[in-house]
């Protein structure tokens, strides 16, 4: 059974630091990793999707990237803004084709 | 931009009445999801449909049903609510298929139901 894992749970940092978010997964045969975005009491907004055959995928200030075969992904947050702060998932799609979410990690950037 | 809607937004019911939660996708979407999320807690899939017809139960098992007519609709239905019922109900849709671009998925603003 896949499982997601997202280390630290929280983590609160002042302006302007480069982040970077961490996300394991222990079943590498994924079809692909995204990485979402929550604020409270919202849904989920989709930041960047990785497929399985690639190893990075950039949007702006954020990095995403793929290590399967040692179950890894990093997302990199470069120059962090108070309105960063969020609840940032990640998510694997497997062969059963239902994606499987970690717990998230929450960040707080203090101005 | 997502073009997903559910309604309603927040809801307070009382103890064994039934209840609808709406989800539309104006994407032509054929995959549709209804995920449980408690605060600060995973989110746990109830529900899935691959399309028209088409209803799957997730990997949390839930006493709600959910039907799949058209394609853009996915309501989910809560026939006697209890107080354990009380969550935020998320729905999400995405492309058919394993394509580049065929599996981002796409959330709703989610539905908070609180049972009294």
């Amino acid at each position: 059974k896949q499982e997601v894992t997202q280390i630290p749970a929280a983590l609160s940092v002042p302006e302007g630091e480069n982040l970077v978010l961490n996300c394991s997964f222990t079943d590498s045969a994924i079809y692909n990793l995204q990485w979402f975005r929550q604020d409270p009491g919202k849904g989920l907004t989709s930041l960047l999707l990785i497929q399985s055959s690639q190893r990075e995928q950039t949007s702006g200030r954020l990095n995403a990237s793929l290590d399967k075969s040692s179950g890894r992904s990093t997302l990199y947050i470069a120059a962090s803004q108070p309105g960063d702060s969020a609840t940032y998932l990640c998510a694997v799609l497997g062969g059963s084709e239902k994606l499987v979410f970690g717990k998230g990690m929450k960040l707080t950037v203090n101005p | 931009e997502a073009d997903i809607y559910q309604t309603p937004r927040y809801l307070v019911i009382g103890t064994g009445k039934k209840i609808t939660l709406e989800c539309s996708q104006t994407m032509g979407h054929d995959k549709m999801y209804w995920y449980q999320q408690d605060p600060g807690m995973e989110l746990h899939l109830i529900h899935y449909s691959y399309g028209v017809n088409s209803t799957e139960k997730g990997d949390l098992s839930s006493e709600s049903t959910v039907s799949r007519i058209r394609t853009e609709h996915f309501p989910l239905t809560l026939e006697s609510a209890r107080p354990s019922h009380t969550s935020q109900y998320l729905c999400a849709s995405s492309e058919y298929g394993t394509g580049a671009s065929g599996n981002t998925i796409y959330f709703g603003e989610g539905s908070w139901l609180t049972v009294v």
